[in-house]
């Protein structure tokens, strides 16, 4: 099957620094890509939906000047968390789906935890 | 038994039993929905799905149901292994649009 990347798997911040995630497809062509947070206990929220090549489209109550998002590639998308304080300490999970695929071709990297101090 | 706890409901099965996993859906537009299952620090797992001109869709030891009447859905996981411990979500999709809403999630502990 698809298989999509994460990196860092994890990563411990200072506050107030800036940290960036990545995604990657392997292999396949992600035209979309999708940035979850999830908090421990609690569920995937989206955070943003990105196109490659086109801006962002974030979900309503995230920053998008605090939560950088970058497509630049069909098989790369990066997540930069700027200023990081520690209520940004969360699991960041990203999935990609090639074209005009299904819905359940929506296939999820491993995570990146995110801790801030 | 289930128990419900600050965040996230758990339901404790023995190896061998059947497992029902509920999921409560809010929007009356999505018209198709999925299973994933996530182990401890990793990501989403597709499980099953089901488009809502179905009622029951069957896959190897799992059994989704979809009740559309009361915006309920269900994951039977049958003779539950140790290996099937993680928590499971439901997601819900309208037609037309790319995304994927989550439910709460329900961990499930499989004890042999």
């Amino acid at each position: 099957g698809a298989v999509v990347s994460q990196h860092p798997s994890w990563v411990i911040c200072k506050s107030g620094t800036s940290v960036k995630i990545e995604c990657r497809s392997l292999d396949f062509q992600a035209t979309t890509m999708f940035w979850y947070r999830q908090f421990p206990k609690q569920s995937l929220m989206l955070m943003a939906t990105s196109n490659e090549g086109s801006k962002a489209t974030y979900e309503q109550g995230v920053e998008k000047d605090k939560f950088l998002i970058n497509h630049a590639s069909l098989t790369l998308s990066t997540l930069t968390v700027t200023s990081a304080h520690p209520e940004d300490s969360s699991f960041y999970i990203c999935s990609a789906r090639e074209g005009l695929a299904a819905i359940y071709e929506q296939y999820f990297g491993p995570g990146t935890r995110l801790t801030v101090t | 038994g289930e128990s419900v706890g600050l965040h996230l409901p758990t339901l404790s099965v023995q190896e061998g039993d059947n497992s029902i996993i509920n999921c409560a859906y809010s929007n009356s537009a999505s018209d198709y929905f999925i299973w994933y299952k996530q182990e401890s620090g990793k990501g989403p797992q597709f499980i099953i799905d089901i488009r809502s001109n179905m009622d029951k869709r069957q896959g190897q030891r799992v059994t989704v149901l979809l009740n559309k009447t009361v915006k309920h859905l269900s994951l039977q996981i049958a003779a539950t292994q140790p290996g099937d411990s993680a928590v499971y979500f439901c997601a819900e999709n309208i037609a037309g649009y790319s995304t994927l809403t989550f439910g709460k999630g329900t961990m499930l502990l499989v004890s042999p």
